[in-house]
């Protein structure tokens, strides 16, 4: 089945460490994308990508940073500079047109030790 | 510029009653709308999309939603709650622009009550 694999599905991190979140898509899609979801704040976009090799930031990009070398590829990496890493990631993607709706992988859930 | 507001945080019905869930958007083109569907530690799962076809959207589990583009509302509804509707809900709009990029309501939690 096709479909979007975040793992792993609980993270923790020690103080002054990076952590790197796994996102992987089987569903050829073009564009992917890193949200950060926080109790009643809904979801706010971190970084995105419409295609291999480029990616923009999104509203709350510091202390993240994210590689795109393969299509089906998008790791999100938290570093010691995000001073309030505890939430939930979700990872998405998207097919072509901007109609379309993305599509969401499991999250992974980051908490500090 | 575009945005999306829920009118309410948390919404309880008792089941087999209808459910009502309140979006308003903002935007300066004709919108591609959404309602997704979250339940605890998962990802959103798509319940249905307007993209400027009929009004009246159907989606799955017996959802529907209504564009109406003079009140700038894109309400979901539901004849009949069911406990498995307990969930967290997410209207979302596309931002019309060269960048596929979406903005989220804040969400509305569902309670069922038995």
């Amino acid at each position: 089945d096709g479909g979007i694999t975040q793992s792993p599905k609980y993270l923790f991190r020690k103080e002054g460490q990076n952590v790197t979140l796994s996102c992987e898509q089987n569903l050829n899609h073009d564009a992917m994308y890193w949200y950060r979801q926080d109790p009643g704040q809904g979801l706010r976009l971190i970084y995105y990508s419409q295609i291999v090799n480029d990616f923009q930031k999104g509203d709350i990009a510091e202390g993240y940073s994210v590689s795109r070398e393969k299509k089906e590829s998008f790791p999100l990496t938290v570093t010691s500079a995000q001073k309030n890493p505890t939430a939930f990631y979700l990872c998405a993607s998207l097919q072509g047109s901007g109609n379309q709706p993305q599509h969401f992988g499991d999250g992974t859930r980051l908490s500090i030790l | 510029a575009q945005s999306v507001t829920q009118l309410d945080s948390h919404v309880s019905v008792s089941e087999g009653t209808p459910v009502l869930l309140r979006c308003n958007y903002s935007s300066s083109y004709s919108p591609s709308l959404f309602w997704y569907v979250q339940h605890p530690n998962k990802g959103l799962q798509l319940l249905l999309k307007y993209t400027s076809a009929a009004t009246l959207v159907k989606g799955i589990n017996g959802f529907e939603a209504e564009f109406k583009k003079s009140e700038t509302s894109f309400h979901l509804t539901k004849p009949s709650a069911h406990m498995s509707d307990a969930a967290e809900y997410f209207c979302v709009v596309r931002i019309t622009s060269g960048t596929y990029k979406y903005i989220f309501g804040t969400g509305t939690r569902l309670k069922v009550l038995a």
